[in-house]
Parts: C-alpha cells; sequence; structure tokens
C-alpha cells in the first residue's frame, strides 16, 4: 500500500501571500489530519476531516482552513502568510480516526520570507 | 488545556547502553497513548501504542512502554540500543476531542 503522499515537498513564499497543501491518505483511509511541527512548540493540531466533514479543529486563526474530498484527499490553505508560519506541515491517515494510529505523510516544508 | 510532557530534550547513550524516555499525560479520560519516532529526513512511523489491557506494551525495533495510571505515566525503553536508534521520538495522547497531543520529543543521539 502507498503511504501518506503530500505535495509539494518545499515551499517558499512571501508574506501577505497565500499558500495550499495537498495531501493524499492511505487508500481506505477516511480521517485526515493536519499538524504544525516547529522547532519552538513540537506537534500542534490543525484539523481533523472524516468523510468530507470538519471533525475537530486546533487553536489556529481562521486564515488556515481545510477541505476533504469524496476521494478522502484533503488540502489546507493558509491565507494572509506571516512569517511566524514558516514550518513543517505534517498530514497523517488513518482508517477510522478515533481508535486508529495515524500514518504520517512525509510533510510540507513551508518557509516564508 | 490537556498537555503531555517529554522529560529530556536530547539525550546522548553510547551503543548497548538502556534507554528510558519519560512521559507524561494529563488528559483523566479515556488513554490512548502512543509514541512515534522521526528517523532523520523520514516521516514520523508509529512505534507502540496503548489502548487497554496489559500495561506493558511491546513494540516495534524492541522497543516496549509501560502505562502507569497512578502517575499518567508512560515511559518508554529499550534494554539495548544500536547507532541506528538515533532520531527524535515523540510520546501521545488522545485528548479529549480525538486529536493527538504531542509531546516536544526527544532526541536520541547513540554514539557507535
Amino acid at each position: 500500500k502507498a503511504g501518506v503522499t503530500q505535495t509539494p515537498r518545499y515551499l517558499i513564499k512571501t508574506r501577505g501571500q497565500q499558500v495550499t497543501l495537498s495531501c493524499s491518505p492511505i487508500s481506505g483511509h477516511r480521517s485526515v489530519s493536519w499538524y504544525q511541527q516547529t522547532p519552538g512548540q513540537g506537534l500542534q493540531f490543525l484539523f481533523e476531516y472524516f468523510s468530507e466533514t470538519q471533525r475537530n479543529k486546533g487553536n489556529f486563526p481562521g486564515r488556515f482552513s481545510g477541505r476533504q474530498f469524496s476521494n478522502s484527499r484533503s488540502e489546507m490553505n493558509v491565507s494572509t502568510l506571516e512569517l511566524g508560519d514558516s514550518a513543517l506541515y505534517l498530514c497523517a491517515s488513518s482508517a477510522r480516526g478515533r481508535d486508529s494510529p495515524l500514518h504520517f505523510g512525509n510533510g510540507t516544508r513551508l518557509t516564508v520570507t | 488545556a490537556q498537555s503531555v510532557s517529554q522529560h529530556n530534550h536530547h539525550v546522548i547513550l553510547s551503543e548497548a547502553a538502556s534507554l528510558e524516555l519519560g512521559c507524561n499525560y494529563s488528559y483523566g479520560g479515556t488513554v490512548n497513548l502512543f509514541w512515534y519516532v522521526q528517523y532523520p529526513g523520514q516521516h514520523l512511523q508509529l512505534l507502540l501504542k496503548y489502548f487497554s489491557g496489559d500495561p506493558l506494551v511491546k513494540g516495534i525495533k524492541g522497543f516496549e512502554a509501560e502505562f502507569i495510571k497512578s502517575k499518567f505515566s508512560f515511559n518508554l525503553r529499550k534494554p539495548s540500543v544500536q547507532w541506528s536508534d538515533t532520531a527524535e521520538y515523540f510520546c501521545a495522547s488522545r485528548g479529549s476531542q480525538g486529536n493527538l497531543i504531542f509531546g516536544k520529543g526527544t532526541k536520541l543521539s547513540v554514539k557507535p
């Protein structure tokens, strides 16, 4: 089975721009979660989608949004980028969500200049 | 707020030494605990998980963890580390909303 695929691997954007990151979960997995990883804060939960519905959301501003498509693929969008948004954004999928472990992708490294 | 604390930021060991990484979680509801490992340049991988039952959980690559409910702890152990165990280790707990809450990670460096 192919793992979780995230595209692109690297992105460089300037302040004020917006960005869209993509995640393809493991085949058959219906839950997709997004995390932001930084050296200072570690992994922080952004949101979780299950069957195209946002099931849970972390404490991030409204500039961070996401969606999930009928094939379980997910995108997250960050608008009006700030320098502090520079991070590794990780996507994880699981079979059922709540009682299944997460399988992570390699992440998208976003640098905001 | 729910949290997961990892006691050590960076641990340096020689090969064949024993390893114990501390983890404490704050959520007192249904217990779902995990240890993940991130090898250099690779994605996070699940080492082991605890949901219920025997509090001593065995995972991959010779790792094990012990759940101690009274201490809200879930420490990771390995009797004899190898150079290939050099990685960052993350403890995680499922929070009340269902998402995983991660500790800040412990970097393990194993000297050959």
